[in-house]
């Protein structure tokens, strides 16, 4: 069992539509988690960090449920910019800053 | 200010072959990272450095060997290379101040042995 999964879809959505991807996490010892875009044969780049009481940054939404170890990314209005694959991403206790990377949904927004 | 820089871009190898990837940053960031990425699987740690001069393995370091240069470059070497190493190389880096803070990744390396 993957330590981090998630759907890799793809997810095709109309512009304006709102989208949720979640993310399961098998290391209930986990300290902190984040979601990552990365566009077509690109780099990773950080989207947010999810904190324990949910946040929000514009049009995304991130919520950390530790009970059932699972993460989800809400965009609201999507735009065609959006269109990326958005990783999951997990620090776990005591690994020493080593990043576990989900696969990735891949999202495509649609004109 | 480039951030994370990767070179080359783009290999091609014969099995047997040997390379070297570099990767540097002007961050002045103490910790930096190797990743490959693989379809369906996500960016996977070959190995890291969390200061100058100190180097770990990650979870998949066979085949590799890395150097800390100075702070600002760490390099990947592949020995012998297998087509069971095509991939993606990202090389990333952070300030390591505290736990789980902000990575910064490269363009990355596109790879191809044959």
């Amino acid at each position: 069992r993957k330590e981090v999964e998630q759907d890799p879809g793809p997810f095709n959505v109309p512009e304006g539509a709102t989208v949720a991807f979640n993310c399961t996490y098998s290391n209930s010892a986990s300290q902190s988690f984040f979601w990552y875009r990365q566009d077509c044969r690109k780099e990773p780049k950080l989207l947010m960090s999810v904190y324990s009481s949910g946040n929000e940054d514009g049009r995304f939404t991130a919520q950390l449920n530790r009970a059932s170890q699972y993460i989800s990314l809400l965009i609201r209005d999507s735009k065609l910019s959006d269109s990326a694959t958005y990783l999951c991403v997990v620090l776990f206790s005591g690994s020493a800053r080593q990043l576990t990377f989900g696969s990735g949904t891949q999202l495509t927004v649609l004109p | 200010n480039a951030g994370v820089t990767q070179t080359p871009k783009f290999q091609v190898l014969k099995t047997g072959q040997s390379m070297t990837l570099q990767c540097a940053q002007d961050m002045n960031h103490n910790s930096m990272y190797w990743y490959r990425q693989d379809p369906g699987m996500g960016l996977r740690l070959i190995y890291y450095s969390a200061s100058e001069g100190t180097t770990d393995k990650g979870e998949v370091p066979n085949g590799y060997n890395v150097s800390r240069l100075n702070k600002r470059e760490f390099s990947l070497r592949l020995e012998s290379a297998a087509p069971s190493q095509t991939s993606v190389y990202f090389c990333a880096s952070s300030e390591a101040r505290q736990v789980g803070e902000t990575q910064y990744f490269g363009p990355g390396t596109r790879l191809l042995v044959l």
